[in-house]
């Protein structure tokens, strides 16, 4: 039982480039989210899922795009990249709206 | 949307005395209280919860205490120790878009 993992731990992204974070979740939750961390803001969140074909936007979308095809995965896309992104991202998952558990962090710098 | 405020931003305290941490919530909607613990470099970790029919609830060295009414619950941690270093961070959740988080709090741990 893994729990919550994402892919990559570290990535260095020119300006301009687009990505995609993976997250996946072996738990059966139907609730994911996607978040960003900035030193001093704490975790704000990016978009969520409530379940396989439904997302929603969080506190802070712009730039970012999610899907949801299926119940374990939930990626992030960074359509194009600007230094304003560069930010450790968090996924977590969650049986209801409640408690949350999440995956190891991706460090993102746009250079 | 609901607006967490969390403070101290930093808290030092000396080996062994307790610690507080205070948030307040906009929302009186919100219904659901977790605590997270975050190491550096590390995933935030659930320590505790509360639900909103619940005054308060404690784990050990670690309590939780909700003011519905005044809108504000806060963190206590007694008999402090070198492992309770980390960054922690209240949060609130009632409404569809899951966790809201406060902006965090580093607490350090004098020997």
């Amino acid at each position: 039982n893994a729990g919550v993992t994402q892919t990559p731990k570290f990535q260095v992204l020119k300006t301009g480039q687009s990505m995609t974070l993976q997250c996946a979740q072996d738990m059966n939750h139907e609730y994911m989210s996607w978040y960003r961390q900035d030193p001093g803001m704490g975790l704000r969140l990016i978009h969520y899922s409530v379940g396989a074909g439904i997302t929603d936007q969080g506190e802070v979308p712009n730039g970012y795009n999610v899907s949801r095809s299926t119940t374990e995965d939930f990626p992030l896309r960074l359509l194009s990249a600007a230094p304003s992104q560069t930010s450790v991202y968090f996924c977590a998952s969650s049986a209801g709206r409640k408690k949350a558990f999440f995956g190891q962090g991706t460090r993102l710098t746009v250079v | 949307g609901e607006n967490v405020e969390q403070h101290p931003s930093t808290l030092s305290v000396q080996e062994g005395d307790s610690a507080v941490i205070k948030c307040t919530y906009s929302d009186s909607a919100s219904n659901y209280f977790p605590w997270y613990k975050q190491e550096l470099g590390k995933r935030p970790q659930l320590i505790i919860d509360i639900r909103s029919n619940v005054g308060e609830k404690k784990d050990q060295r670690i309590a939780v205490t909700l003011n519905k009414t005044a809108k504000h619950f806060s963190l206590h941690i007694t008999e402090t120790q070198p492992e309770d270093s980390a960054v922690y961070f209240c949060a609130a959740s009632g409404g569809a878009d899951g966790l809201t988080f406060g902006k965090g709090t580093h607490l350090i741990i004098q020997p």
